[in-house]
């Protein structure tokens, strides 16, 4: 398909554990971010890719995320050891390059830690 | 820090009725402000985006407009349909970041 794709689409983990999720944008967009949605939290910015570089990874909520993008195009969120604070559906949208184009979003990674 | 705030938070309508969702924030410096829509487990379709240079956009039944400098904006559903039941959710661009709403969930009855 030619919208962005996310995997996978349901992680449930223990507590402790090492998570990663994948992002697949639509070819040719050169901007990639990912979001989290929450229950208390509504939807948060976790960190925007212009590239394969992230300019900004403000919205990190520890050192526990990273993220990564090769080749301009698939991104993986890494969580370690994961808490039970971290279950969230995480999003990951694409843009042409960024700016004023508008952002298109994948369905989502719930993330369930027990 | 932007607040975007989406009031109300949930809405009810018979078919065929207009719907109006209405979306403010406290920041009017954005680069644009995007409406999406949500269905229950997917993720976010985006509806309408309007530049800040712009006062409005609208596609089909759905029209958006935008007061950048009272933070405002509100988004038009005419002739509500079941089909259009779903969060819709504002988000408004400080350049590439999207700040969002709590949504207002839309029910429509049959």
């Amino acid at each position: 398909g030619a919208g962005v794709s996310q995997s996978p689409s349901n992680k449930v983990t223990e507590k402790g554990k090492d998570v990663e999720l994948r992002c697949d944008p639509i070819s040719g967009h050169t901007a990639l971010y990912w979001y989290r949605q929450s229950l208390g939290q509504g939807l948060e910015f976790l960190i925007y890719f212009q590239g394969n570089s992230a300019p900004d990874k403000s919205g990190l909520p520890s050192d526990r995320f990273s993220a990564e993008r090769t080749g301009g195009s698939v991104s993986t969120l890494t969580i370690q050891r994961t808490q039970q604070e971290d279950s969230a559906v995480y999003l990951c949208a694409s843009s042409l390059n960024g700016g004023n184009q508008p952002q298109h979003f994948g369905d989502g990674t719930r993330l369930s830690i027990l | 820090k932007q607040e975007v705030t989406q009031i109300p938070a949930a809405l009810s309508v018979p078919e065929g009725e207009n719907l109006v969702l209405n979306c403010s924030f406290t920041d009017s410096a954005i680069y644009n402000l995007q409406w999406f829509r949500q269905d229950p487990g997917k993720g976010l379709t985006s509806l309408l985006l309007i530049q800040s240079s712009q006062r409005e956009q609208t596609s089909g039944r759905l029209n958006a407009s935008l007061d950048k400098s009272s933070g405002r904006s509100t988004l038009y559903i005419a002739a509500s349909q079941p089909g259009d039941s779903a969060t819709y959710l504002c988000a408004v661009s400080d350049d590439y970041k999207l700040s969002f709403g709590a949504g207002t969930t839309v029910t429509v009855r049959a």
